[in-house]
């Protein structure tokens, strides 16, 4: 159980159009979830803390009109990337926090974004 | 602001080997500490979660331990093999804030 579902795993695209990561609880409803971005042999950094029903919580230094949230449903929140640069090529990954008798944070697989 | 550190960066160690993997934190006022596993470009698979009010806990051949006091857990790997070789992050809830990750340490077991 616990299973968070992150897709594409892989995304290229051309500078200057946008790309969405899904991220879904599979089996439980989470209405918090996390958006992390990872460069390369570095640490997670949390870009923003997705609620649903509200408006995301960024992290100071992210763009919210660059990376948009969307935290629609308990299952399911999504991270647009709009008009992509090279920059912006990276490793995100989400998280979905579990509570109750099995709270904890269950991670999806990741996406790796490549702008050209 | 909790700060998490990862000592060391980079591990190599020949299979077989006990090896310990270390983690420190600023803030002693956590709820909870948690060991997760990378492997390269994948996600993040959780290992051991230790709550604050614990001090180890065991899962085959891991056991990872939490000196809440001292703002230190370690990550003890018995008899290493080399399908254990990942980046192996430590992370700390505290306070309302997400999980605050360290840096990871590199593992590499030599077969």
């Amino acid at each position: 159980g616990a299973v968070v579902s992150q897709h594409p795993s892989r995304v290229i695209c051309k500078s200057g159009t946008s790309v969405k990561i899904e991220c879904r609880s599979l089996d439980f409803q989470a209405t918090t979830m996390f958006w992390y971005r990872q460069f390369p042999k570095k640490s997670l950094m949390l870009m923003a803390t997705s609620n649903e029903g509200s408006k995301a919580t960024y992290e100071q230094g992210v763009e919210k009109d660059k990376f948009l949230i969307n935290h629609a449903s308990l299952t399911l929140s999504t991270l647009t990337v709009t008009s992509a640069h090279p920059e912006d090529s990276s490793f995100y990954i989400c998280s979905a926090l579990r509570t109750g008798h099995n709270y904890g944070y269950t991670f999806g697989s990741g996406t790796r974004l490549t702008v050209v | 602001k909790q700060e998490v550190t990862q000592i060391p960066a980079a591990l190599s160690v020949p299979e077989g080997e006990n090896l310990v993997l270390n983690c420190s934190f600023t803030d002693s006022a956590i709820y909870n500490l948690q060991w997760f596993r990378q492997d390269p470009g994948k996600g993040l698979t959780s290992l051991l979660l230790i709550q604050s009010s614990q001090r180890e806990q065991t899962s085959g051949r891991l056991n990872a331990s939490l000196d809440k006091s001292s703002g230190r857990s370690t990550l003890y790997i018995a008899a290493s093999q080399p399908g254990d070789s990942a980046t192996y992050l430590c992370a700390v809830h505290s306070g309302n804030t997400p999980l605050v990750f360290g840096k990871g340490t590199r593992l590499s077991v030599i077969a």
